[in-house]
């Protein structure tokens, strides 16, 4: 059980593109989720917390008009990452966590690699 | 405000030896924390965690991790390290935003094991 996916695995786009990419649990519902970013031989930043039907919390120095995220539903969050330019290349990561737990337990998932040409 | 330190961002041991990744924490709240490891280009995977019941933690494949509130301490060990165990190790608090804190992450300690 509680297991998180992510599509697409990897993605190769132009700078300028937008690239979308979707976070589900897919066996349990998830009132938060959370997403990070990490680089090359480091650790996981968070970039910003979804929570389901409201507006995306935003760490500091995340740029919310850049880093769109939408959590519509219970098991699916999307970050969509807008006019992408080759300093986003990074390796993305989302969790979740169940609904009602309360000892903060995330779930990962596989992540996304994003590389922009 | 939380933090993590992980002391070493390398650690190479032996086949069968030891395996201790040391992480000390900060926390003005008691702690939730975690270790999960994570294998190339994969997302990570829960080893163990503490939420304040026994304070030596047993987790999935073989490791174990102590929780030491006077050292600040929640380092991670097994036994007996076995080739599979390479992979790159976090350390994580939780802040404890309601009910649905978010992690913060130490650094990282990548541990290779030889033959």
């Amino acid at each position: 059980g509680a297991v998180v996916s992510q599509h697409p695995s990897w993605v190769i786009c132009k700078s300028g593109t937008s690239v979308k990419i979707e976070c589900r649990s897919l066996d349990f519902q998830a009132t938060t989720m959370f997403w990070y970013r990490q680089f090359p031989k480091q650790s996981l930043m968070l970039m910003a917390t979804s929570n389901e039907g409201s507006k995306a919390t935003y760490e500091q120095g995340v740029e919310k008009d850049k880093f769109l995220i939408n959590h519509a539903s219970l098991t699916l969050s999307t970050l969509t990452v807008t006019s992408a330019h080759p300093e986003d290349s990074s390796f993305y990561i989302c969790s979740a966590s169940p609904s009602g737990r309360k000892n903060n337990e995330q779930f990962f998932g596989p992540g996304t690699r994003l590389t922009v040409l | 405000a939380q933090s993590v330190t992980q002391l070493g961002s390398h650690v190479s041991v032996s086949e069968g030896a030891l395996v201790l990744l040391r992480c000390n924490y900060s926390s003005s709240v008691p702690p939730y924390l975690f270790w999960y490891v994570q294998y190339p280009n994969q997302g990570l995977q829960l080893l163990l965690k503490y939420t304040s019941a026994a304070t030596l933690v047993k987790g999935i494949n073989g490791f174990e991790a102590e929780f030491k509130k006077s050292e600040t301490s929640f380092h991670l060990t097994k036994p007996s390290a076995h080739m599979s165990d390479a992979a790159e190790y976090f350390c994580a608090v939780s802040d404890h935003r309601g009910s649905q804190g978010n992690l913060i992450f130490g650094k990282g300690t990548k541990l290779s094991v030889k033959p």
